[in-house]
């Protein structure tokens, strides 16, 4: 079954420093990747998604993610993180059918000024 | 509607009660999913509407947990005789489909918050 592992629980970075948060996943076909972000007292939004095509994906409010198959991974990037970015962030992979799709638990990111 | 809405956004209710939750998705929408998303966790996927299929309940923790759909609007999410591990926030999307393949995105609303007591 497919699965997706988010490893930060909670992760911590300076306003205009770089973001890195790491996903992996587990799926047996040609996955399809998404980021989530959720912010306080707000309902989820799509940050960038990946079908097919070139690996590297890019997505709203300056982020990128790269999909790398041969470490079964799809991290999400940012160059300089702003304090708006606060907020919790999700991992999710599925397939042809939507009803497939699994989310990670989540990684709560922090910005300090 | 512009967005995908949800309601009650908050809901207490006592142990044993019955609550009924409420989605309203993006008109021309055709599939509806249901997740729960307990304290610190990820999303669990509930269930999930498409059309006139049969929908997919294979995410439905127990028979106390219901959901029904009218067409391709509103649905409903019940929950019977709620326990307290039954509180969580409940989060409903939408997306459009078309065809059995399909790169729709799914649009989530708000979320219900659900507390039992």
């Amino acid at each position: 079954a497919q699965s997706v592992t988010q490893p930060d629980i909670h992760i911590t970075v300076s306003e205009g420093a770089s973001l890195e948060l790491r996903c992996n996943y587990s799926y047996g076909a040609t996955p399809y990747l998404f980021w989530y972000v959720q912010s306080p007292g707000q309902g989820l939004q799509l940050l960038l998604k990946y079908f097919s095509g070139d690996t590297l994906v890019q997505g709203i409010k300056g982020f990128e993610a790269e999909f790398k198959r041969s470490q079964s991974s799809f991290n999400l990037r940012k160059p300089s993180v702003h304090w708006s970015d606060a907020a919790e962030y999700f991992c999710a992979v599925g397939g042809r059918n939507n009803n497939d799709m699994r989310f990670g638990a989540g990684t709560r990111l922090t910005v300090k000024p | 509607g512009a967005g995908v809405s949800q309601s009650p956004s908050n809901k207490v209710t006592e142990k044993g009660k019955d609550v009924e939750l409420r989605c309203d998705p993006i008109s021309g929408h055709t599939a509806l999913y249901w997740y729960r998303q307990r304290l610190g966790q990820g999303l669990e996927f509930l269930i999930y509407f498409q059309g006139n299929s049969a929908p997919d309940k294979s995410g439905l923790p127990s028979d106390r947990f219901s959901a029904e759909r009218t067409g391709e609007s509103v649905s409903t999410l019940t929950i019977q005789r709620t326990q307290q591990e039954d509180s969580a926030v409940y989060l409903c999307a939408s997306s459009f489909r078309a065809g059995k393949q399909s790169t729709d995105t799914q649009y989530f609303g708000p979320g219900t918050r659900l507390t039992v007591l």
